[in-house]
C-alpha cells in the first residue's frame, strides 16, 4: 500500500471540462510534487511545493493550476486541456524540501485521458 | 535535454541469474542516485539509492554501483526472481535541490 493517495485513479475529460486531481499524504512530509509521465517516457517534473509554497514551476502551461491547501494535501486543477495532455499524473512527497539523501514517495497516479 | 539515460528499454533474464540494469547521466552536479521499481497501475516504488561519496550500496539481493568518472550507475539483482519483473527507473538529483530527474526506464522480465 502506498502512503501517498491519489484520486481519482482514472479520469476522462473533454477539452472544455474543469476537473481536479487530488493527492494526500500523512507522513508529515513538507515537500510535495506533481510529475507527468507519458508512455515509454520518464516522469517529468511539473511543480514542487515546499512548506505549502510553490517553489518550482517547470514552465507548465496555465491550463494546469496547482494548489496546496495544507501540508497534507496537493491538488492539480485542470481546465481547457488538450488531447496531448493525456498521461499518467503522479504525485510524490519527501520529508523536506531538498531532502538530503531522501527518496520521493510516489502515489499510484491518475491516468488522465482528454477527449 | 535528457540528463539521465537508460539505453536498454528491455531486459530478459532467467530466474536465479543476475540482472544488470544500466544508467548513464550527464550532469556532474548530481550527487544522489536512486532506483525505482514500477509495476503496472502503480506508482514508482523506491528500491535503493547511493550517494556520490560511495561507489557501492547493497541491500539484500539488490546492489547499486556508481562510477562517477564514467557518470554511470548500475543495479544488480542476484538472484533474479519472477516477482522482480517490472519497469526499473534510474533517477538522480543534486542534494538540497528538489528537481529529481528520471531515465526512461528498463522493463525487466524474469522468466521462471
Amino acid at each position: 500500500d502506498t502512503e501517498v493517495t491519489q484520486t481519482p485513479k482514472h479520469l476522462v475529460m473533454g477539452m472544455t471540462n474543469k476537473k481536479s486531481l487530488k493527492c494526500e499524504q500523512h507522513m508529515g512530509h513538507r515537500a510535495m510534487y506533481w510529475y507527468k509521465q507519458k508512455a515509454k517516457k520518464p516522469p517529468e517534473l511539473m511543480f514542487v511545493y515546499s512548506y505549502e509554497k510553490l517553489s518550482i514551476n517547470e514552465s507548465v502551461p496555465s491550463r494546469f493550476s496547482p494548489e496546496c491547501p495544507n501540508s497534507s494535501l496537493l491538488n492539480l486543477h485542470l481546465h481547457a486541456l488538450q488531447p496531448e495532455d493525456s498521461a499518467l499524473y503522479l504525485c510524490a512527497s519527501s520529508p523536506s524540501p531538498g531532502s538530503y539523501n531522501s527518496p520521493l514517495h510516489f502515489g499510484n497516479g491518475t491516468r488522465l485521458t482528454v477527449t | 535535454d535528457q540528463q539521465v539515460k537508460q539505453n536498454s528499454p528491455s531486459l530478459s533474464v532467467q530466474e536465479g541469474r543476475i540482472s544488470i540494469l544500466n544508467c548513464d547521466y550527464t550532469n556532474s552536479m548530481f550527487d544522489y542516485f536512486l532506483w525505482y521499481k514500477k509495476y503496472p497501475a502503480e506508482g514508482p516504488t523506491f528500491l535503493i539509492s547511493i550517494s556520490s561519496i560511495k561507489d557501492k550500496n547493497e541491500d539484500g539481493r539488490f546492489t547499486v554501483f556508481l562510477n562517477k568518472s564514467a557518470k554511470h550507475l548500475s543495479l544488480h539483482i542476484v538472484p533474479s526472481q519472477p516477482g522482480d519483473s517490472a519497469v526499473y527507473f534510474c533517477a538522480a538529483k543534486e542534494n538540497n535541490n528538489n528537481d529529481m530527474r528520471f531515465g526512461a526506464g528498463t522493463r525487466l522480465t524474469v522468466k521462471p
